[in-house]
C-alpha cells in the first residue's frame, strides 16, 4: 500500500509566523500534489496543487516539491487565527493509474493570537 | 457559483434501516467521488464513477451501493447501516482522471455527517 505521510501535531505557531507543514511520499511515480484545508466538523478545501519539481505561490500559500527527495511542502506566510485547521496531503500517483487520491491522514495547524 | 451540493447535511438512522445521500454538481465535471471519513482519519475513498464507469474500491464493504442517473447527481445508498459505519460522508468532483495541470483536482462538498442509532 503506497502511502503519504504526515506529522499529525499539532503545530503550534503564533500569528504572523511561517507555518511550515511536510508531507513525504512512498509512490516515485506520483505526479499530482495537493494540498487541503479543513476545519473541525467541515469538508476539506483544496488550497493548493503542485505538479513540478519547484515552488508555487498563491498568496500567503507556498507549495514546494521534490520529487528527487518524494517530498512536498506547504508554507503559509504572515499566519492567522484562522489559518488554524487541518492540512491535508494528497498525492496522485502511478500505482493507481493516477485514478485515485492517497491522503494523508493530516497535520493540525494551530495559530494562537 | 459552480458548486458541490450534498443533501441531507445531517442525516440519523437507525441500525440496519437503509439510507441514501445524494450529490449534485454543476461544475460538470466527468467524474464523481465518494468518501467515508472518521474522526481524525484521513478521508477514504469509496468508489468513484467515471462518467457511466463505476470503479469500486476493494475494501468497500458491499453494503455500501452507487448510483450516477446522470452527469450531474450521484448517490450513496447504505443498505444496512451499522454503528461503524457513521461518519462524514463526502462527495467530490474532478473534471477528469489522471490528467496534471489542474485536470485531475478533486473539489469537495460539504459533506454528510451520519450517526447510526
Amino acid at each position: 500500500q503506497k502511502e503519504v505521510e504526515q506529522n499529525s501535531g499539532p503545530l503550534s505557531v503564533p500569528e504572523g509566523a511561517i507555518a511550515s507543514l511536510n508531507c513525504t511520499y512512498s509512490d516515485r511515480g506520483s505526479q499530482s500534489f495537493f494540498w487541503y484545508r479543513q476545519y473541525s466538523g467541515k469538508s476539506p478545501e483544496l488550497i493548493m496543487s503542485i505538479y513540478s519539481n519547484g515552488d508555487k505561490e498563491d498568496g500567503r500559500f507556498t507549495a514546494q516539491l521534490n520529487k528527487a527527495s518524494q517530498y512536498v511542502s506547504l508554507l503559509i506566510r504572515d499566519s492567522q487565527p484562522s489559518d488554524s485547521a487541518t492540512y491535508l496531503c494528497a498525492v496522485n500517483g502511478w500505482d493507481t493509474g493516477f485514478q485515485k487520491l492517497v491522503f494523508g491522514t493530516g497535520t493540525r495547524l494551530l495559530v494562537s493570537p | 457559483d459552480a458548486m458541490v451540493i450534498q443533501n441531507p447535511r445531517y442525516q440519523v438512522t437507525q441500525f440496519g434501516k437503509p439510507v441514501t445521500l445524494s450529490c449534485s454538481q454543476t461544475l460538470n465535471h466527468n467524474v464523481m467521488y465518494w468518501y467515508q471519513q472518521k474522526s481524525s482519519q484521513a478521508p477514504k475513498l469509496l468508489f468513484h464513477y467515471y462518467d457511466k464507469d463505476f470503479n469500486n474500491e476493494a475494501d468497500t464493504p458491499d453494503n455500501f451501493q452507487s448510483r450516477r442517473p446522470n452527469t450531474s447527481f450521484c448517490f450513496l445508498d447504505i443498505r444496512s447501516p451499522g454503528l461503524g459505519d457513521a461518519a462524514m460522508y463526502l462527495c467530490a468532483t474532478s473534471r477528469d482522471l489522471g490528467l496534471a495541470g489542474g485536470q485531475n483536482e478533486q473539489f469537495f462538498g460539504p459533506g454528510t455527517r451520519l450517526t447510526v442509532l
